[in-house]
């Protein structure tokens, strides 16, 4: 089973700044496979990054994903308010089919 | 608009079944594979099942905490996928969420079912 390992636990930046979110996997992973989420409070989660780098529809071009391997990063340029939320990683396996990592929550400094 | 909207969650204690619903639409629901998605309250997300287009079997996979208590089922004809839950735990506590599938990763999410395993 793939574990998957998000850092920092929790972000705390400041409107504008640039917050760059890791994911890291326990064994490598192809590109395609790689997902990111964001899920603000009592909402549920969005897709925002998938097959590693490419943006969902109407995501922002501010979020910006990357990585190959076994690291994988989530990149906000300029943060707005609304960006402030939890950010989880997913990559699809065999056994469990999807993995999530633990989550890194952002917030506002 | 892609719309899920899932039902049936509630109180139940342990040892009880549940049945939840999750009716769909704005996209072609019979090609779709489904899934479900569980979260702990304050919790992350956990990947509960899986189930595919009739048209590639309509086979199910499930995660290993809910395998052979939790079945997963469809209706296309009613554009809604089911999650039947028996023999609960109270471990299995969380807000379900009904999801699309897009080849390896989500690309819709419903609002989400609290489900309350307890005595």
């Amino acid at each position: 089973e793939i574990v998957l390992t998000q850092s920092p636990g929790t972000l705390s930046l400041s409107p504008g700044e640039r917050a760059t979110l890791s994911c890291r996997a326990s064994q490598s992973i192809s590109s395609n496979y790689l997902a990111w989420y964001q899920q603000k409070p009592g909402q549920a989660p969005r897709l925002l990054i998938y097959g590693a780098s490419t943006r969902a529809t109407g995501v922002p071009d501010r979020f910006s994903g990357s990585g190959s391997g076994t690291g994988f990063t989530l990149t906000i340029s300029g943060l707005e308010p609304e960006d402030f939320a939890v950010y989880y990683c997913q990559q699809f396996g065999s056994s469990p089919l999807y993995t999530f990592g633990p989550g890194t929550k952002l917030d506002i400094k | 608009e892609v719309q899920l909207v899932e039902s049936g969650g509630g109180l139940v204690e342990p040892g009880g079944s549940l049945r939840l619903s999750c009716t769909a639409s704005g996209f072609t629901f019979s090609n779709a594979w489904m899934s479900w998605v569980r979260q702990a309250p304050g919790k992350g997300l956990e990947w509960v099942g899986r189930i595919k287009r009739k048209s590639d079997g309509g086979t199910t996979e499930y995660a290993a905490p809910v395998k052979g208590r939790f079945t997963i089922s469809r209706d296309d004809s009613k554009n809604t996928v089911y999650l039947q839950m028996n023999s609960l735990k109270t471990e299995d506590t969380a807000v379900y969420y009904c999801t699309k599938l897009s080849v390896y990763q989500i690309d819709y999410w419903g609002q989400g079912t609290l489900v309350t395993v307890s005595s």
